[in-house]
């Protein structure tokens, strides 16, 4: 989704479901990618990440698929559990990119009991 | 146990005063940055540092400060200059830039934070 002002988008799931998360990028020269998970008032956590070598990598109970072409990048979550909720931020790289980080605005996730 | 630590977790100060930020890592990386995040917001880097005594300016430097006078330790000082100061500030770390050999991750690794509150 998109950000509106200062109001991060927002998904709301049923425990249980599949969650999708989904990131634009605009540097077509991004060649590594990151998924974190923040939960309030604490420092973001990794989850996983894809090279760009590569379409899809999965991890435990994530999967995260790049698409390059129109620079897309997601993040999918299967059995969402109330231990998810939480704010996802893609972040990319690039090799040469001076070894810093460029994070996306977030996406917050709400699992309803 | 290794990790990167943040103190305090909250912080108040009045106006016009100066406030230093501490952030330790005992993961051995040559590479710290600091972040800015307000409500509802991504993260907005400050600075970030690749080596010991070498640092370089983020994106919203203006009314910051740093040193990295050792490899475990990159303090923040919010000085009065800063408009706005008042925000949820978080530190991290990584593999050098230097230190790579190739394939490595870019993972950068953060502290708990600290929340400054200025009035």
């Amino acid at each position: 989704g998109e950000s509106v002002g200062l109001h991060l988008p927002t998904l709301s799931v049923q425990e249980g479901d599949n969650s999708i998360i989904n990131c634009a990028y605009s540097n077509s020269a991004s060649d590594y990618f990151i998924w974190y998970k923040q939960e309030s008032g604490k420092g973001p956590q990794f989850i996983i990440d894809i090279r760009s070598n590569m379409d899809k990598r999965q991890g435990q109970r994530v999967t995260v698929l790049l698409n390059k072409t129109v620079k897309h990048l997601s993040l999918q979550i299967a059995a969402t559990q109330p231990g998810d909720s939480a704010v996802y931020f893609c972040a990319e790289t690039s090799t040469g990119g001076g070894n810093k980080l460029t994070f996306g605005t977030g996406t917050q996730l709400k699992v309803e009991l | 146990d290794g990790g990167i630590t943040q103190s305090p977790k909250y912080l108040f100060r009045k106006e016009g005063q100066n406030v230093t930020l501490s952030c330790e890592q005992n993961l051995n990386h040559d590479a710290m940055y600091w972040y800015r995040q307000d409500p509802g917001q991504g993260l907005r880097l400050i600075y970030y540092s690749q080596i010991v005594n070498d640092f370089q300016k983020g994106d919203i430097a203006e009314g910051y400060s740093v040193s990295r006078e050792k490899k475990e330790s990159f303090p923040l000082t919010v000085t009065s200059a800063q408009k706005n100061p008042t925000a949820f500030y978080l530190c991290a770390s990584s593999i050098g830039r230097k230190t790579r050999t190739g394939g490595e991750p870019y993972e950068q690794y953060f502290g708990p934070g600290t929340r400054l509150t200025v009035t």
